[in-house]
Order: C-alpha cells, then sequence, then structure tokens
C-alpha cells in the first residue's frame, strides 16, 4: 500500500504565526517526500523536499519535518505571510517507480492579514 | 526559458468529441507526466514517458493515449471525451532524481458537457 494522506482540508492562521500542515504515509519504504505549493489558475510547484535519511529540511522560512516512526511529515512556515496563501500538497515518489508521484488531497492555506 | 508549456488553457467538449492536450518542455528532461486533478482527490497520474518512444501507463490511463516522439512533446490524447473527464490536467518534466520534484505547466482545465 502507497499512499500519502493530507487529513486537513483547510488551515487558517494570522500574519506572522507559524503555519504547520501535515502528511500521513502508509508505507515506511518511502524515499523522498516533497511538498509542492499550487496557486489558483496555475500548476504546481517544487517548494521543498526531504529525504528519508534525514528528519529536517531547512530552506528560509520553509522547514519540513519528518517522523519516520510515526510515519508522519510535517511543513512549518515561520512566519506566514499572506502570499503564503495557496493550496500545499505532500507528495512521494513510488517505490516501485521513482518517477511516479503519489500526491496528498491538498491543504488549502489561509494566511489573514 | 519557458519551462513546461500547456495549451489550451481551457477547452470544452461535447461527449464524445475527441481532441489532444499539447505539452511541450524546453528543458531537454527525460522525465514527463500527465496528471489530472480534482476536488478532495490531490492529483493522480494519467501517463508517464522516460524518454522519446517509451511511455507508460499511470493510476487513471482509461481513455486517454500518449506518444512521445520527441523529447520535447508529451501530447495527450482522448478518445471519446465522457462527462468523468471533466478536470484540470497538468503535464509535468522532470530530470529524474527524486529530490528535484517535477515541473509543471499551468493546466489545462477541460469541461466535458
Amino acid at each position: 500500500d502507497q499512499q500519502v494522506k493530507q487529513n486537513s482540508p483547510s488551515l487558517s492562521v494570522q500574519e506572522g504565526r507559524i503555519s504547520i500542515l501535515n502528511c500521513d504515509y502508509t508505507n515506511s519504504m518511502f524515499d523522498y517526500f516533497l511538498w509542492y505549493k499550487k496557486y489558483p489558475a496555475e500548476g504546481p510547484t517544487f517548494l521543498i523536499s526531504i529525504s528519508s535519511i534525514k528528519d529536517k529540511n531547512e530552506d528560509g522560512r520553509f522547514t519540513v519535518f519528518l517522523n519516520k516512526s510515526a510515519k508522519h511529515l510535517s511543513l512549518h512556515i515561520v512566519p506566514s505571510q499572506p502570499g503564503d496563501s495557496a493550496v500545499y500538497f505532500c507528495a512521494a515518489p513510488r517505490m516501485d517507480s521513482s518517477y511516479k508521484l503519489i500526491f496528498g488531497s491538498g491543504t488549502r492555506l489561509l494566511v489573514r492579514p | 526559458n519557458a519551462g513546461v508549456t500547456q495549451t489550451p488553457k481551457f477547452q470544452v467538449l461535447k461527449t464524445g468529441q475527441s481532441m489532444t492536450l499539447q505539452c511541450a518542455q524546453d528543458m531537454n528532461h527525460e522525465y514527463m507526466s500527465w496528471y489530472r486533478q480534482d476536488p478532495g482527490m490531490g492529483l493522480r497520474l494519467i501517463h508517464y514517458s522516460v524518454g522519446a518512444g517509451i511511455t507508460d501507463q499511470g493510476e487513471v490511463p482509461n481513455g486517454y493515449n500518449v506518444s512521445r516522439s520527441t523529447t520535447e512533446d508529451f501530447p495527450l490524447r482522448l478518445l471519446s471525451a465522457a462527462p468523468s473527464q471533466t478536470s484540470v490536467y497538468f503535464c509535468a518534466s522532470s530530470r529524474g532524481t527524486n529530490q528535484y520534484g517535477y515541473t509543471f505547466g499551468s493546466g489545462t482545465r477541460l469541461t466535458v458537457v
């Protein structure tokens, strides 16, 4: 079973505060995880990734944490800005075919000014 | 450098009609894919290609055909459109390594009536 799940369809936070977007996965053999950001009427854009051999990866205001024992990853945005308002997808390459991505259903983030 | 270009941006089809969604990339990427995005379901892989002349099916291939005669182009053909194919379609390309993810086009919004 190879699934990636985002159980929160939406999240609303105040500008300047932390946004935490969560993702769970079903198979401990996943190699990599990726986060994409999508604005309306645009394609998803790659945001940040993390290898399964790490537990944290940071890029500016964005940090992804990986908890392998819980099969859980989270994307932290600090501080949140109104321009971060978008849909965020987590994804993982399939184990049998690494160029096939499995996507979660997405979380819509709204950052209130 | 245009990245991934999709045409058309919008299309309305009648049930039973056929059409081709165009996708071109100028990054010399080997891997190309077609995804569809439906509400609450994330992105699902339709077909993919690992190089010119090589294609294979993804999760939801029924009703769609692809071919890859050049590295740059990866058209998606709808053989006989059905209302269930109403969706937003994204083409993506990648250099093939997990941590870089895919570059997506801006999408084609297709409505089948």
